[in-house]
């Protein structure tokens, strides 16, 4: 059964503090994602990494950054955690191969007060 | 203009009756579609997934495809009650050696008994 692990499903941080979101999936996959879902605005990509190391920005990278060391861990970091950084994280997976689909994690809700 | 649209809804239909989802896209290079189902407080799940032209079906699910009008579409037949949720348009992009996962915002469906 495919796994897509988040490290924690609700964080509570202060503003200013650096954030780590990580995320682990065991299914070998090139391609990993971290999402935001706000209300009303949906998914949208912060990172992606297709391989190791590697790291694309996606359309809201402002007060994000991620380290891929490792094939199955992608991790999202805050470095100065800000109120409207509140949101629902959502990290996900798939292979390289066009046709297949992305699996996901079960979820960080990050409250920043 | 976004890359992945949807209508927001709420979209409300009957039980028993077809509900009809839409999804348009923007980038013309784009290659595999998806539909995801969310839950509230749940992370997004794979129900469908269409790579060519023309209709797929799957149980009470129809993606539809036509890459010419940029328009990817879900149908559910003899919609049920746990299928209201919150479904999502997903849109895979190649671009430079690596694939890009885009959502729309998702269209809200209430099912009523």
């Amino acid at each position: 059964d495919v796994k897509v692990t988040q490290s924690s499903r609700y964080l509570v941080k202060r503003t200013g503090e650096k954030v780590f979101l990580e995320c682990v999936q065991d299914m070998d996959h090139e391609n990993m994602f971290w999402y935001r879902q706000d209300p009303g605005l949906g998914l949208r990509l912060i990172y992606f990494s297709y391989d190791v190391k590697m790291k694309e920005k996606g359309d809201i990278p402002e007060g994000y950054s991620v380290s891929r060391e490792k094939k199955e861990r992608f991790s999202l970091i805050l470095e100065s955690a800000s109120t409207n950084q509140t949101s629902m994280y959502l990290c996900a997976s798939s292979r390289r191969q066009m046709n297949t689909e992305a699996f996901f994690g079960q979820g960080t809700r990050l409250t920043v007060v | 203009q976004k890359e992945v649209e949807q209508n927001s809804g709420p979209l409300s239909v009957p039980e028993g009756a077809i509900a009809s989802l839409n999804c348009t896209y923007s980038d013309r290079v784009s290659q595999s579609f998806f539909w995801y189902r969310q839950y509230s407080g749940k992370s997004p799940e794979l129900i469908m997934s269409i790579y060519s032209n023309g209709d797929k079906e799957d149980g009470r699910f129809t993606a539809q495809l036509n890459k010419a009008s940029q328009y990817v579409s879900l149908l559910i037949r003899d919609s049920q009650p746990s299928d209201s949720a919150t479904y999502l348009c997903a849109v895979k992009t190649p671009g430079g050696g690596y694939q890009k996962v885009t959502f729309g915002t998702g269209t809200k469906l209430q099912v009523i008994p």
